[in-house]
């Protein structure tokens, strides 16, 4: 079974530059997470997504940060413009549902590096 | 301050000792999951517990719900190097989404 496929593995860019991340989920979930992991601050959830709606954008950090879902298998995490702060691994993950029972799967991760 | 606390932060033993982690909250929980993640991958799921003082078995991994659903532990018996990784646990406080706690980097050294 595919799991939750995350792309890019390792992006590295230089401040200023817009950068998206993308995610597919496990087909049949109707939950998307995204997360940001550092060593300071642990994993941080972001926003997530149920059945492709944007039900808590409350962790995104500020203005800069964007996802979208515009399909039950794609999303998209942007940085617009990205700055070295934003230096960490991102995760997705998906769920079956949204409730706090469900297991959340995770992708490897697109590690950010911002210089 | 960390919605669910978790300790210790680094545990490093050898091949063979028992150790345990906590994870700690002033929140009561409607469930529990604990995670591991290993370095470059994602946390991978490793058990749910849902209610209050129960306890279940993974292998030499014994997990335990406190009886008023605030806390939870991890006990692993007789450890060995492949449970080296980051343990977190994670929870939703009732009505609220779910939280990560910082975790407890574990080594487990041959």
């Amino acid at each position: 079974d595919a799991g939750v496929i995350q792309s890019p593995r390792h992006e590295v860019t230089e401040m200023g530059q817009e950068v998206t991340l993308r995610c597919k989920p496990i087909s049949g979930h109707n939950s998307l997470f995204w997360y940001r992991q550092t060593m300071m601050r642990g994993l941080e959830l972001l926003i997530y997504f149920n059945n492709n709606v944007p039900i808590d954008d409350s962790g995104m950090p500020e203005d800069r940060f964007s996802a979208k879902m515009p399909n039950a298998s794609f999303s998209t995490l942007k940085i617009q413009p990205s700055e070295p702060r934003d230096s960490a691994v991102y995760f997705c993950a998906s769920s079956l549902t949204g409730g706090p029972n469900q297991p959340q799967h995770f992708g490897d991760g697109t590690r950010l590096s911002i210089l | 301050t960390q919605l669910l606390e978790q300790s210790p932060q680094f545990l490093s033993i050898q091949e063979g000792e028992n150790l345990t982690v906590y994870c700690n909250s002033s929140s009561v929980f409607s469930s529990l999951q604990w995670y591991r993640q290993e370095p470059g991958e994602g946390p991978v799921l490793l058990v749910t517990v849902v209610t209050g003082g129960e306890v279940k078995k993974l292998k030499r991994l014994t997990f335990q719900f406190g009886d008023a659903r605030k806390d939870s532990s991890l006990h692993i018996t007789a450890a060995q190097p492949g449970d080296t990784g980051l343990y977190l646990c994670a929870g939703a406080p009732v009505g609220n989404d779910m939280r990560f706690g910082a975790g407890t980097r574990l080594t487990v050294k041959p």
